[in-house]
C-alpha cells in the first residue's frame, strides 16, 4: 500500500494563484520529498524536507511538515501554466540495511489555466 | 550531466509475450531503482540495486519479473509472461550515495509498456 495520501485528487486554478496541495503518511519518517510529473514524462525532484524541520521554502514553493499529525502541505506561489503537472509526496522510512527506498502517494493533478 | 537514459519509450506487447526494458543511470551513481507506475497512481518501488547487489526487490512479482544490474551500471528488467495489468510506465531512476540518506533520486523518462 501506498504510504503517502495527497489531497485534493486534482485541482483546478487560474493563473497567478496560489495552489495547496496536502499529504499525510502513515508512519515515521527520516525526510519527505516532493516530486512533479509532466505527461508522458518522468519525475524530478522539487524539495525535500527532514523530520526535524517544520518548513523549507525554494522559489515559489513553500513546504511545511507536521511529524505530530503525520502531514505536509506543498504551496505553490504565483502559479504559471507551466506548473501544470501531476504532483506527488514521498517518504523516506528508516531502514535498517543501505537502502533509500521512497514511498510515493497517489498525486495530485494540478491544472492551471492561462 | 547527462540524465538517466530508458529504452525503449513505448512497447505495446501481446498477454503471454516477453518484454525486456533497459536503464543507463546517471554516471557515477551507485544505486539504481525500477518503478512501476500504473496510470492514475504513484510510482510503486519494485527493485533497488546498489551497485550491482539487490537491497530490495520485496515488491518485485518474482514469478514473470526479473532484473540485474551487470557491473553496477546499466540493468534490464524483464516480463515474461507479460499479463495485462502489467500495462503501466516502467520508471528507473538512480541516486549518488550508497548509503540510505538524503540524496535525490534521478529518474528517466520512463517506458510505457500496453499489453493487450
Amino acid at each position: 500500500s501506498q504510504q503517502g495520501e495527497e489531497d485534493p485528487q486534482a485541482l483546478s486554478i487560474q493563473e497567478g494563484e496560489n495552489a495547496t496541495m496536502n499529504c499525510s503518511y502513515k508512519t515515521s519518517i527520516n525526510n519527505l520529498q516532493w516530486y512533479r510529473q509532466n505527461s508522458g514524462r518522468g519525475l524530478v525532484h522539487l524539495i525535500l524536507i527532514r523530520s526535524n524541520e517544520r518548513e523549507k521554502h525554494s522559489g515559489r514553493l513553500r513546504v511545511t511538515l507536521d511529524t505530530s499529525k503525520k502531514s505536509s502541505s506543498l504551496l505553490i506561489t504565483a502559479s504559471r501554466a507551466a506548473d501544470t503537472a501531476s504532483y506527488f509526496c514521498a517518504t523516506l522510512g528508516f531502514s535498517n540495511n543501505a537502502g533509500n527506498m521512497l514511498t510515493f502517494g497517489g498525486g495530485t493533478r494540478l491544472m492551471v489555466k492561462p | 550531466e547527462a540524465g538517466v537514459a530508458q529504452s525503449p519509450r513505448y512497447k505495446i506487447i501481446e498477454k503471454r509475450q516477453s518484454v525486456a526494458f533497459w536503464c543507463n543511470p546517471i554516471s557515477g551513481h551507485a544505486t539504481l531503482y525500477w518503478y512501476q507506475q500504473i496510470l492514475g497512481q504513484g510510482p510503486k518501488l519494485l527493485i533497488q540495486f546498489q551497485n550491482n547487489g539487490v537491497v530490495d526487490d520485496s515488491q518485485l512479482p518474482k514469478d514473470r519479473f526479473s532484473a540485474e544490474r551487470l557491473k553496477g551500471v546499466d540493468s534490464t528488467l524483464k516480463i515474461q509472461p507479460a499479463k495485462l495489468e502489467d500495462s503501466a510506465v516502467y520508471l528507473c531512476a538512480s541516486s549518488p550515495r550508497a548509503k540510505g540518506g538524503e540524496d535525490t533520486q534521478y529518474f528517466g523518462p520512463g517506458t510505457r509498456l500496453t499489453v493487450l
